[in-house]
């Protein structure tokens, strides 16, 4: 099962927003709504942003949302603060057999 | 307050065995799926291997399948990856994830610090 494909890089402004897509195949990301976005920061460990596409769990700033259209899934940031620039991680459930596959990672850089 | 401590990681050589241990505490263990995923050296996340929470279901990425066997006892709530046949594409971080279904259905919410196993000589 190949990765899902993410840009390797995007970079915004504080204040702006931005969004990071992932492009899956009909086998996993058309077919499941189960994309999970991580973000990680140098040395930490993934920590889950969003989940069932568009859904954050308790805690996680409502700046950050979900959308997907097809076989494509998006992240998007808004706000932008300089904490946030970190790696970001798509994921999305494959089915019993492949389970799980994730994209390459997005490096966000807040300018 | 969850946590996962990983353990058991370190330099092997090629061909060699490891096993890597996860000490999970702050919920009940035994009502939870666990996961292995690995991440290589400034590479990306790689889903490795699932286990359910009575250890009845167990599934594996093609690259480690028939060489890493995923296991847990929830007695002492402690998932495990024993690793034989150890190559060098299985250098990387580790980290066991748990997925709580009730809730952040097929996520990952909360991992560990994780574990480098490096596979070297």
């Amino acid at each position: 099962q190949s990765a899902l494909t993410q840009p390797a890089s995007v970079s915004g402004s504080p204040g702006q927003s931005i969004t990071i897509s992932c492009t899956g195949t009909s086998s996993d990301v058309g077919s499941y709504n189960l994309v999970s976005w991580y973000q990680q920061h140098p040395g930490k460990a993934p920590k889950l942003m969003i989940y069932e596409v568009s859904k954050r769990p308790s805690g996680v700033s409502n700046r950050f949302s979900g959308s997907k259209s097809g076989n494509t899934a998006s992240l998007t940031i808004s706000g932008l603060q300089a904490e946030d620039e970190a790696d970001y991680y798509c994921c999305s459930y494959a089915g019993s057999s492949t389970n799980w596959v994730f994209g390459g990672g997005t490096k966000l850089t807040v300018l | 307050e969850v946590q996962l401590v990983e353990s058991g990681g370190g330099l092997v050589q090629p061909g060699g065995s490891l096993r890597l241990s996860c000490a999970a505490s702050g919920f009940t263990f035994s009502s939870y799926e666990m996961n292995w995923v690995r991440q290589a050296p400034g590479k990306g996340l790689e889903w490795v291997s699932y286990i359910s929470s009575s250890g009845s279901t167990i599934y594996y990425a093609d690259s480690v399948k028939g060489r890493f066997t995923i296991s847990r006892d929830n007695a002492k709530n402690s998932l495990y990856l024993q690793m034989n046949s150890l190559r060098a594409e299985d250098t990387a971080v580790y980290y066991c994830a748990r997925v709580d279904d009730a809730v952040v259905v097929a996520a990952f919410d909360y991992w560990g610090q994780g574990t480098l196993v490096t596979v070297s000589s």
